[in-house]
């Protein structure tokens, strides 16, 4: 099957930091997304990019499929950035998701 | 839209009883599953349907059941507790692969104790 794997695996920063987390996926995939898991536990969906760059806000998103690699760059972190991030490719039937990074976002 | 909603939020069942944990979904997805989250981990996949009267196993199917008489629910059944089953339970639906983009949406989740 396919492996999918995040790093760094925690990151620790200052409010205002620019952070990129990076996915790294073993196989060619046609479906590729970032999840943001808040301290709450609550699942936010923040990018569908199968291919391509996609902003949003001070968060952004790049997937060079045929290197099989995606990066989600956090820019003027927030306190409310904190949480876990992952990422997740559709592969046969199924999603496979990352082991995610921990980002904690300090004051 | 409502997007997907899973009932009840929390539960605590005793070792050995059963119980269903509700999903539905208002945006006519075909696909729908169940994830369990444990603390510190990612989600692991359990059962999924690719339609209305099709389901299949994940990565950690035993001791659950699925079934999907219908496009908008996909009850999670728990046979017959055990505490390792204490865990976080995600539902998610997209479209089908078929569809030119098919991104997951998922529940708010159910948190379940078994004592």
């Amino acid at each position: 099957g396919i492996q999918v794997e995040q790093s760094p695996p925690d990151l620790i920063l200052q409010e205002g930091a620019n952070s990129t987390l990076r996915c790294n996926f073993s196989d060619s995939v046609n479906n590729l997304q970032w999840f943001h898991q808040n301290p709450w536990g609550q699942l936010i969906n923040l990018f569908y990019i199968p291919s391509g760059t996609k902003q949003n806000g001070r968060l952004s998103a790049t997937t060079v499929a045929t290197e099989r690699y995606s990066l989600l760059y956090i820019s003027s972190s927030q306190t409310t950035d904190s949480g876990v991030y992952f990422c997740a490719v559709f592969y046969g039937q199924n999603f496979v998701f990352g082991p995610g990074t921990r980002l904690s976002v300090l004051p | 839209n409502a997007g997907v909603t899973q009932t009840p939020k929390f539960q605590v069942l005793k070792t050995g009883q059963s119980m269903t944990l509700q999903c539905a979904q208002d945006m006519n997805h075909e696909y729908m599953s169940w994830y369990r989250q444990d603390p510190g981990m990612g989600l692991r996949l359990i059962h999924y349907s690719v339609g209305a009267g099709i389901t299949d196993q994940g990565e950690v199917p035993n001791g659950y059941n699925v079934s999907r008489s219908t496009t908008e629910d996909f009850p999670l059944r728990l046979l017959s507790a055990a505490p390792s089953q204490t865990s976080v339970y995600f539902c998610a639906s997209s479209y089908s692969r078929l569809r030119p983009s098919y991104e997951q949406y998922f529940g708010p989740g159910t948190r379940l104790t078994v004592t």
